[in-house]
């Protein structure tokens, strides 16, 4: 029943550390993403995979890089973090296949809480 | 480009009472999906309901409707008889090719006993 597992869950960065946040799914799903969610800006795409192997920069990928280490995981790390990169992040999959139009939506993991001080 | 609007901040609606929260959308591709998403106070985002754009129908589940105008480009979502667990953030979002998903920024609703 685990679906999508982002870690950790919470973190304090103090601004220039790094750090990686662990994302992965156990439904065998193609596509991953990474989104951010800030205040009145609704949820932004930083990166996504559309298959093993394929990233691609989403909306607002600066100060950020992916991985997709194999199929179920999907990594992103932040080199030297900055107080714009507190936020909540979103890690998703969805199976990838099929028509758009048929109903291939998308799950969240629980959010990971980081905040740069 | 903005690709999903999301018009209404906050609302507010009396329990047991209907509410629309409105969505607009923009795109050229004549293939593509429409979805709401329900995120509470705890923080995970929960998927309510689907409408694809071929689809002739409004979809619906349970209490939760999508008024689906494809002219307007409008996917509202109506919420009947509401409930105190009802009060949330709800998104609305879109696919599209390379299956890519874009979300509105949000509205609040907020369910008054």
């Amino acid at each position: 029943n685990a679906g999508v597992t982002q870690t950790p869950k919470f973190q304090v960065l103090k601004t220039g550390q790094s750090m990686t946040l662990q994302c992965a799914q156990d439904m065998n799903h193609n596509s991953m993403y990474w989104y951010r969610q800030d205040p009145g800006m609704g949820l932004r795409l930083i990166y996504y995979s559309a298959s093993e192997g394929t990233t691609d920069k989403g909306e607002v990928p600066n100060g950020y890089n992916v991985s997709r280490l194999n199929k179920r995981e999907f990594s992103l790390r932040l080199e030297s973090a900055a107080p714009s990169q507190t936020s909540v992040y979103f890690c998703a999959s969805s199976s990838g296949t099929g028509s758009l139009a048929s109903g291939n939506t998308i799950y969240f993991g629980e959010g990971s809480w980081l905040t740069v001080v | 480009a903005q690709k999903i609007t999301q018009t209404q901040p906050g609302m507010f609606v009396q329990e047991k009472e209907a509410v629309t929260l409105d969505c607009t959308y923009d795109t050229s591709d004549p293939s593509y999906g429409l979805f709401w998403y329900k995120q509470p106070s705890s923080g995970e985002m929960i998927f309510l309901i689907y409408q694809g754009s071929y689809d002739q129908q409004n979809a619906t589940e349970g209490r939760y409707s999508l008024n689906f105008q494809k002219a307007r480009k409008s996917a509202n979502l109506v919420i009947s008889a509401s409930q105190l667990g009802d009060s949330a953030m709800y998104f609305c979002a879109m696919s599209k090719t390379g299956n890519q998903f874009y979300f509105g920024t949000g509205t609040s609703l907020t369910v008054i006993p």
